[in-house]
């Protein structure tokens, strides 16, 4: 149980486009989703959190126009890279929380490359 | 805010030896400690938590016991093997926030 997917695994793409990742809970419904990003030999960066049904909480220093964040169901959270340039590459990773749990189960996570 | 500090930054251990990793946490108000295990590009899976409410808590070779007082917590790994080698992360969180402060992370290395 508690299996979180997000796709795509990785994706490689020029300055300038979008790219949109999707985080989803495969056996229970999450009513809270968290996107982070993690840099090489880093730890986890947690830069927003999102409810269903409602905007999301962006972390300090986090721009909310260029990364946008959708939950739009129980069990499917977005987050649009907007713009991406080379400093946006990174691995992002997604994670769930169901309920009134603590407890956050992860995606396996996005590799993102800008050129 | 929370803030979690985790040490050491990298541990290299022998086959069959034990390893522990120790975090301090700021926040008094923190309840809930997990500890995660990150292998190389892959997710991080959680290992063993703990709650505020009791002091130790064992999963086989794993253990985690806590120190509220002192705001501090530790994973104990017994026996390690090499598929133990990876990062782990300890973290933590307080009821009615959902949100996880985590530590920077350990790199543990065990030799075969």
């Amino acid at each position: 149980g508690a299996v979180v997917s997000q796709h795509p695994s990785w994706v490689i793409c020029k300055s300038g486009t979008s790219v949109k990742i999707e985080c989803r809970s495969l056996d229970f419904q999450a009513t809270t989703m968290f996107w982070y990003r993690q840099f090489p030999k880093q730890s986890l960066m947690l830069m927003a959190t999102s409810n269903e049904g409602s905007k999301a909480t962006y972390e300090q220093g986090v721009e909310k126009d260029k990364f946008l964040i959708n939950h739009a169901s129980l069990t499917l959270s977005t987050l649009t890279v907007t713009s991406a340039h080379p400093e946006d590459s990174s691995f992002y990773i997604c994670s769930a929380q169901a309920g009134t749990q603590e407890t956050q189960y992860f995606g396996p996570g996005t590799r993102l490359l800008v050129l | 805010g929370e803030n979690v500090e985790q040490h050491p930054s990298t541990l290299s251990v022998q086959e069959g030896d034990s390893a522990v990793i120790k975090c301090t946490y700021s926040d008094s108000a923190s309840n809930y400690f997990p500890w995660y295990k990150q292998e190389l590009g892959k997710r991080p899976q959680l290992i063993i938590d703990i709650r505020s409410n009791v002091g130790e808590k064992k999963d086989q070779r794993i253990a985690v016991t806590l120190n509220k007082t002192a705001k501090h917590f530790s994973l104990h790994i017994t026996e390690t093997q090499p598929e133990d080698s990876a990062v782990y992360f300890c973290a933590a969180s307080r009821s009615g926030y959902s949100t996880l402060t985590f530590g920077k992370g350990t790199m543990l290395l065990v030799s075969p």
